[in-house]
């Protein structure tokens, strides 16, 4: 199956400063790519995602790249704010109606 | 967009007892829905998943007979804990996906999670 990796695990940033998060894949078949946003006691909520015929996908504040022949995608936060802060989740998924592979999340603090 | 309620958001109960848990799609029809375990600080597992008028899949490792899943319809699926220990407390997440909506074909959304403890 997929195996997912992210990196950092833990992320502390500045208000106002730009935080990236990095995940690499294993299955070349991948082609769906969706980031999320977890808050302390609450279920995760999706903030972007980007399909595998795009390299880069923006939505105000964040963005999301994706390079397909290295197997890797990031997550791009500007102008970073305190309620930013939260555990933010990468995953893959490698058919349309298959499952999401997660990555282990990143633990964003953002210090005003 | 597209909304899931989950309910109870927690619950506390005796060990030995069971607890059903479930999963709404609000506003759209979900032939599949997910349901996940999360320990803290740590990723989300997936258990099984969960299609309307079939038997769920569950993931390797996962007690078919503990953590029972019925999907009656194409906006409620249901996970009962049955016959609850300490050792199942965790946060319990479902998911479903939405075949269209503005946000794309297939998107993942999920509920906000009940937190199970057993006493």
């Amino acid at each position: 199956g997929e195996n997912v990796e992210q990196h950092p695990s833990t992320l502390s940033v500045q208000e106002g400063d730009s935080a990236v998060i990095k995940c690499t894949y294993s299955d070349s078949a991948s082609n769906y790519f969706p980031w999320y946003k977890q808050e302390l006691g609450k279920g995760p909520q999706l903030i972007i995602d980007i399909r595998s015929n795009v390299g880069e996908k923006k939505d105000q504040r964040i963005a999301v790249t994706l390079n397909k022949t290295a197997k890797h995608f990031s997550l791009h936060i500007t102008e970073t704010q305190p309620e930013d802060s939260a555990v933010y989740f990468c995953a893959a998924r490698g058919s349309t109606l298959g499952r999401l592979y997660f990555g282990r999340g990143t633990q964003l603090t953002v210090w005003p | 967009g597209a909304v899931v309620s989950q309910h109870p958001s927690w619950v506390i109960c005796k060990s030995g007892t069971s607890v059903k848990i479930e999963c709404r799609s609000l506003d759209f029809q979900a032939t599949t829905m997910f349901w996940y375990r999360q320990f803290p600080k740590q990723s989300l597992m997936l258990m099984a998943t969960s299609n309307e008028g079939s038997k769920a899949t569950y993931e390797q490792g996962v007690e078919k007979d503990k953590f029972l899943i019925n999907h009656a319809s194409l906006t409620l699926s249901t996970l009962t804990v049955t016959s609850a220990h300490p050792e199942d407390s965790s946060f319990y997440i479902c998911s479903a996906r939405a075949e269209t909506g503005p946000g794309g074909a297939n998107v993942l959304t999920f509920g906000a999670g009940s937190r199970l403890t057993v006493l």
